[in-house]
């Protein structure tokens, strides 16, 4: 079955731009898409297909995709931002998350 | 505005079963694909199955650890998707949540908390 990693954990100092990654066989491939989820709430979507972003996500958040990694990138990284990030894709016809990875902002 | 209100969630027994509903509105429930997602406490999403639209053939696709014990429907009369679960385990202890869509999920619930235990 397709596997997607990420990394548990990523830090960040306010205002510099945090880079979360998210690597699978091939994943250039696929569409992948990013989830933001903080504690005690439902995920958010923040970015799908790749580089888009949904209608109220702030343009700080972009994504890519190349190779076997995908990227999400948060350029000038507020505290409200710390959270818990998950990447997803497709696998023929069945959807695959990776394990996410909490963002720490200090 | 779209909403999504999943219920059903409760206390079970290992072995027991449980039907998890998902009432919708805010958009053309019986033209969307539908998905259900789980996360158990304090771990990552996990994708349950989906279900596409009638119009689409009605099929049903299942992720590993449920498949042939869990079984998604959709009654387009009124808006809502439902989870049949069978043959309960503790590792289906979870938070429950349903979406509109089949590759990526704009929309999420609340959740309704399913926990397996003795």
């Amino acid at each position: 079955s397709y596997e997607l990693t990420q990394p548990p954990s990523v830090s960040v100092s306010p205002g510099q731009t945090a880079s979360i990654t998210c690597s699978g066989d091939k994943l250039g491939d696929r569409y992948v898409c990013w989830y933001q989820q903080r504690p005690g709430q439902s995920p958010v979507l923040v970015v799908y297909e790749d580089i888009k972003r949904p209608s109220g996500i702030p343009e700080r958040f972009s994504g890519s995709n190349s190779g076997n990694t995908a990227t999400l990138t948060i350029s000038g990284t507020q505290a409200m931002d710390e959270a818990d990030y998950y990447c997803q894709a497709w696998d023929n016809s069945t959807v695959v998350f990776g394990g996410g990875t909490k963002l720490t902002v200090l | 505005e779209v909403q999504l209100v999943e219920s059903g969630g409760g206390l079970v027994k290992p072995g027991g079963s449980l039907r998890l509903s998902c009432a919708a509105s805010g958009f053309k429930f019986s033209n969307a694909w539908m998905t259900w997602v789980r996360q158990a406490p304090g771990k990552g999403l996990e994708w349950v199955g989906r279900i596409t639209s009638i119009t689409d053939g009605g099929t049903k696709d299942y992720g590993a650890p449920v498949k042939g014990r869990f079984t998604i429907s959709r009654d387009d009369s009124k808006n809502t998707l439902y989870l049949q679960m069978n043959s309960l385990k503790t590792d289906d202890t979870a938070v429950y949540y349903c979406a509109p869509g089949g590759s990526y999920f704009g929309y999420w619930g609340q959740g309704t908390l399913v926990t397996v235990t003795s």
